[in-house]
């Protein structure tokens, strides 16, 4: 199977301070990963379209100048949410997607901003 | 505006009743579609999908999944729910293969034994 993996779980962090989100794909080569966000109780609301090598693609409302995405590897993404505030508290989850094919999704993280 | 609607939040059923979640997608254009299934504390997982063809499609696990394309629905059902169906299931649609998926609201199911 195809494993993606999200570093860190879960994380705590001050309000105003940055915090950096990795999204690994462990046992292939994704040229395009995905960021989506998911509040209590809704659904996932997608974010970013990620393509190694190139600038993100964000969705409209999502400030790209407050989560900003780099995937700097066909393995690897990652997501910052610069001066974080506690309405960025949320649960963020990656996939990656293998060639055009189908996208699988890492287990998540948990950011909590005080 | 593209969007997806899963009418039931939350299903209760015990062991071996069937299921059936409503899913209604607003799409211009050719759609793909699909379920995902949370497992408690698990990553999302593919359970079926529909590109093309047999608007009848079965996915794993027993699950299976019809497209009505004049009612914009695509609704999963399975025959008969054990306790380890206990999870949250995501309707999602796409305009082009995989790409840029749109979810529903998702319904947690319980099965009780």
């Amino acid at each position: 199977g195809a494993v993606v993996s999200q570093h860190p779980s879960w994380v705590i962090c001050k309000s105003g301070t940055s915090v950096k989100i990795e999204c690994r794909s462990l046992d292939f080569q994704a040229t395009t990963m995905f960021w989506y966000r998911q509040f209590p109780k809704q659904s996932l609301m997608l974010m970013a379209t990620s393509n190694e090598g190139s600038k993100a693609t964000y969705e409209q409302g999502v400030e790209k100048d407050k989560f900003l995405i780099n995937h700097a590897s066909l393995t690897l993404s990652t997501l910052t949410v610069t001066s974080a505030h506690p309405e960025d508290s949320s649960f963020y989850i990656c996939s990656a997607q293998r060639g055009a094919g189908e996208q699988f999704f890492g287990p998540g993280t948990r950011l909590t901003v005080l | 505006a593209q969007s997806v609607s899963q009418h039931n939040h939350h299903v209760i059923l015990s062991e071996a009743a069937s299921l059936e979640l409503g899913c209604n997608y607003s799409y211009g254009g050719t759609v793909n579609l699909f379920w995902y299934v949370q497992y408690p504390g698990q990553h999302l997982q593919l359970l079926l999908k529909y590109f093309s063809g047999d608007p009848l499609v079965k996915g794993i696990k027993g699950f299976e999944a019809e497209f009505i394309k004049s009612k914009f629905s695509f609704n999963l059902r399975k025959p008969s729910v054990q306790w380890s169906d206990t999870a949250e299931y995501f309707c999602a649609v796409s305009g082009g293969g995989y790409n840029k998926l749109i979810f529903g609201a998702g319904t947690r199911l319980a099965v009780h034994p």
